[in-house]
């Protein structure tokens, strides 16, 4: 959605981490999450973060987000082919989602 | 836990007949599900919300009466494409937001539906 930007294309080497960016407009939104679809399937729940909180983390996920600038970020550590996917960042509002266009993360050896 | 299915995964039909697509929820109560539509290396697009008992209320810019949605349990909504054509070829995605516990705006999504009308 227009409310949700993402950059499109992110190419990694397998072990290093990935960073994944999202901008949003809508200030009063409850939760923000970060959702994983790999080809022709439906849409993983990754992690989610609260509007209050400014970091998440998750195993190998870590969620920073900077609510004064409507900032959010996705870091994967030591990135693996499995995580290969598109990535949408996804805000809710009165529990809605209005997505992100989807960024698709290739990892190369 | 919050798994949600999708029946068939993929259909392929003539223009001019309906398609249904079931979506439910298997260990959870869903009090609402959503439909989304995405086209190739897009976005989901919410097409409607669907709300079990009542009626589904719809985005704006998606046709209602081509669009039926049906919520008849806590578990099972409906999607019924009539009269399809091939415009309405596309992988359509339900999701369900959990009606206890947890954080109750967080929707968990179905597999997709891959529709292709020829």
């Amino acid at each position: 959605g227009e409310d949700v930007e993402q950059s499109l294309f992110l190419s990694v080497r397998e072990g290093d981490s990935s960073v994944i960016n999202c901008t949003y407009t809508d200030s009063s939104s409850t939760y923000l999450y970060w959702y994983k679809q790999e080809p022709g399937a439906g849409l993983q729940l990754l992690t989610y973060i609260f509007s209050n909180m400014d970091m998440k983390q998750d195993q190998r996920l870590t969620v920073l987000l900077n609510k004064k600038d409507k900032h959010l970020s996705l870091r994967i550590a030591d990135t693996q082919t499995g995580d290969s996917a598109i990535y949408f960042c996804a805000e809710s509002n009165d529990y809605k989602l209005s997505f992100g266009a989807g960024t698709t993360v290739t990892v190369r050896a | 836990g919050a798994v949600v299915s999708q029946h068939p995964s993929r259909v392929i039909c003539k223009s001019g007949t309906s398609v249904k697509i079931e979506c439910r929820s298997l260990d959870f109560q869903a009090t609402t599900m959503f439909w989304y539509r995405q086209f190739p290396k897009q976005s989901l697009m919410l097409m409607a919300t669907s709300n079990e008992g009542s009626k589904a209320t719809y985005e704006q810019g998606v046709e209602k009466d081509k669009f039926l949605i049906n919520h008849a349990s806590l578990t099972l909504s409906t999607l019924t494409v009539t009269s399809a054509h091939p415009e309405d070829s596309s992988f359509y995605i339900c999701s369900a937001r959990s009606s206890w516990g947890g954080i109750q705006e967080t929707q968990y999504f179905g597999p997709g539906t891959r529709l292709l009308v020829l």
